[in-house]
């Protein structure tokens, strides 16, 4: 199964401040099949972006997803309070689909 | 909207079957053939694991992990789909989601999940 490994697992940072997480995987996936989650406690997970790099209907342009191959990257160009939560990358290009153990964004 | 609703026992003794219910509202779980429904579960130190998937007309499937265990299942008369495994042990305490896979409408990603349900296997 394709094994994703998400970066760095926990980062503080302050609002208004720039989040970079990244998500690596063993073996190459479609661009088409990677996704972007955000979850917070009590709450159900948040379908952020599609396709590596598509903004899901009604997500703010402050998210934006890229990369290709092995590599892709979550990008939160400024934070907000309400975007301190738990994100997931998950791959459903080749089954079983699988997600990374997730990136904490906490507030500094 | 749609919204998806998990439902069923937080405590399951070892050994025993666990049986899980997605109720879906807002919208018929056959309306699109694209979709396929979900359920997906989060281990405390694991993280999240997709379980499988089920499809309007009853197609399936499954991680390999589990297949030997599990059955997916889908009532299109009560507009819901489910999930049930077998021999459970307290390797499947988590919380169970059940999520759509909006096909078309999310470029396949899970696009609608429920609040998910906590599952404790113990005696």
């Amino acid at each position: 199964e394709i094994v994703l490994t998400q970066s760095p697992g926990m980062v503080s940072l302050s609002p208004g401040e720039r989040a970079t997480l990244s998500c690596r995987a063993s073996q190459s996936v479609s661009s088409g099949y990677l996704a972007w989650y955000q979850h917070k406690p009590g709450q159900a997970p948040r379908l952020l972006i599609y396709g590596a790099s598509n903004r899901a209907t009604g997500i703010p342009d402050r998210f934006s997803g890229s990369g290709s191959g092995t590599d892709f990257t979550l990008t939160i160009r400024r934070l907000e309070p309400e975007d301190f939560a738990v994100y997931y990358c998950q791959q459903f290009g080749r089954s079983p689909w699988t997600f990374g153990q997730g990136t904490k964004v906490e507030i500094k | 909207q749609v919204q998806l609703q998990e439902s069923g026992p937080g405590l399951v003794k070892p050994s025993e079957t666990l049986s899980l219910t997605c109720a879906v509202s807002g919208g018929s779980i056959s309306s699109d053939d694209t979709f396929y429904w979900n359920w997906i579960r989060h281990h405390p130190v694991k993280g999240l694991e997709w379980i499988g998937n089920v499809h309007h007309i009853g197609s399936t499937s499954y991680n390999p992990s589990l297949k030997s265990r599990l059955t997916l299942s889908v009532d299109t008369s009560k507009n819901q789909f489910s999930l049930r495994l077998t021999s459970v042990t307290a390797a499947d305490t988590a919380v169970y989601y059940c999520a759509r896979d909006g096909g078309n409408k999310s470029g396949y990603a899970l696009d609608i999940w429920g609040l998910g349900t906590q599952v404790t296997v113990s005696s």
